[in-house]
């Protein structure tokens, strides 16, 4: 079945260092990747996406690049901001079968501090 | 901007006590969906519905559960007889259409469910 992986978290950063939270995933045929922000008291929002391998999905200066070799749709952005801070999920859902369900990894909470 | 609205944030209720949770999806939307996140787990998917019927549900979604679209603008999950293990913050999306590939789900902030 499908399934993600997340860097476990908690990761806490100093405002501006580089933010890496890593993302594998196991699924058949071609996917579509997610990352899902969920912000204190909020709803999952949708950061950014890539539906196909090789694409780069990039939204408020974070990016991530669908890897197929690697199975892998690592999270990053060069400079965080205390803004940043929430929990971070990455999903994926078939090409096949349902439509409608994502898979999701477990979340890392992210922390920056001024 | 549209947002999905859950009523309500938190409830707290004793093990054997029906729970209903209520959603409002985007009104536009024809798909919609609970999940639930166990603390400490993965979100997990429950239910999607379309057309006043459920499409699909998962493994978790067993007799005790069920969902309604009882008019025009909400869309609610009932446990008949909750458990311990129900405790989960309960999350509602919708989505537009079932474009293959991109299909974009907006989310509630979450019900807190706590059973005592």
């Amino acid at each position: 079945g499908n399934s993600v992986t997340q860097m476990e978290g908690p990761v806490t950063l100093s405002e501006e260092a580089f933010l890496t939270i890593n993302c594998t995933y196991t699924a058949t045929g071609y996917p579509s990747l997610f990352w899902y922000v969920q912000y204190p008291g909020e709803g999952l929002q949708l950061l950014l996406k890539a539906t196909k391998a090789d694409d780069k999905g990039s939204n408020k200066g974070f990016e991530a690049t669908y890897r197929k070799e690697t199975t892998s749709f690592h999270l990053e952005k060069g400079s965080v901001q205390v803004s940043d801070s929430a929990v971070y999920f990455c999903a994926l859902r078939s090409s096949g079968g349902s439509n409608y369900k994502l898979t999701f990894g477990k979340g890392t909470l992210l922390t920056v501090n001024p | 901007e549209p947002e999905v609205t859950q009523t309500p944030s938190h409830q707290v209720t004793q093990m054997g006590q029906e729970v209903i949770l209520r959603c409002v999806p985007i009104s536009n939307h024809l798909y919609f969906y609970w999940y639930r996140q166990i603390l400490g787990q993965k979100v997990e998917f429950l239910v999607s519905f379309y057309n006043n019927e459920i499409s699909e549900k998962s493994e978790i979604f067993d007799d005790q559960f069920s969902v309604e679209r009882p008019d025009g603008s909400n869309f609610t999950l009932k446990i008949r007889s909750t458990k311990l293990e129900d405790s989960a913050m309960y999350f509602c999306a919708s989505s537009e259409g079932r474009q293959s590939g991109a299909n974009v789900l907006t989310f509630g902030a979450g019900s807190r469910l706590t059973v005592l």
